[in-house]
């Protein structure tokens, strides 16, 4: 079946400028997490929704960081003002919301601030 | 912070077993071990996870200490394939929310 999708996969953006990046989660999974990946490092957790809420959105970095689920379905995680430090991969997952079921990854968006 | 200790790197022959170690001394009663891999330019892929029970699928085996403060992840028959980051984790309380180490870099060589 269909994984979690990510689009972009790539985006080149200039300082300054505003990027969303979206995620299109496993059908039917009620949890989704929002995790930023640099060059090697594991990834690090940024927010976690739990149908259209945010349950923990304590790995968001500053107030330029938001990510929206409207529909407890998609989410887009939206960067204001970006900046160099910003560069990294953005991954997504979802998992079925059910006590310890595994997340599932898609391949993420390559976030590149020039 | 949920943390997890593995050897930074490891090499295995192909064909052979490949035992990945990882220590988990805090972690709680009720909280379950995770392993994914990471292959270059991919996401995380979920490979299994257990709580005290030992564990097999069609990618691996867990084997879980009794005391529950160490595992070992088994790949039975490593392939050129393998060759990933594999990520030890453990679900921080009832969030589902996995933290990450540096993983173990496995090389598979021919």
């Amino acid at each position: 079946g269909a994984g979690v999708s990510q689009t972009p996969s790539n985006k080149v953006t200039e300082k300054g400028k505003y990027v969303e990046l979206r995620c299109d989660p496993i059908s039917g999974h009620t949890a989704l997490y929002w995790y930023r990946q640099s060059l090697g490092q594991g990834p690090e957790f940024l927010i976690y929704f739990q149908g259209t809420g945010a349950a923990d959105d304590s790995g968001l970095p500053n107030d330029r960081f938001f990510a929206v689920r409207p529909e407890g379905s998609v989410s887009t995680l939206k960067i204001q003002r970006t900046e160099r430090g910003d560069s990294a991969v953005y991954l997504c997952a979802s998992s079925s919301g059910i006590s310890n079921s595994p997340l599932h990854f898609g391949n993420g968006t390559r976030l590149t601030v020039t | 912070d949920a943390k997890t200790t593995q050897p930074p790197s490891m090499d295995c022959a192909e064909g052979r077993a490949a035992n990945l170690p990882c220590n988990h001394s805090t972690i709680s009663g009720n909280e379950y071990v995770y392993w994914y891999r990471q292959i270059h330019s991919q996401g995380p892929q979920y490979i299994i996870h257990g709580l005290k029970n030992n564990e097999t699928n069609e990618m691996a085996s867990l084997i879980i200490t009794e005391d529950r403060k160490s595992s070992t992840l088994i790949l039975p028959h490593a392939t050129l394939r393998d060759t990933a980051v594999y990520y030890c984790i453990y679900l921080q309380g009832n969030t589902g929310k996995l933290i990450f180490g540096q993983g173990t870099t496995l090389q598979v060589k021919p």
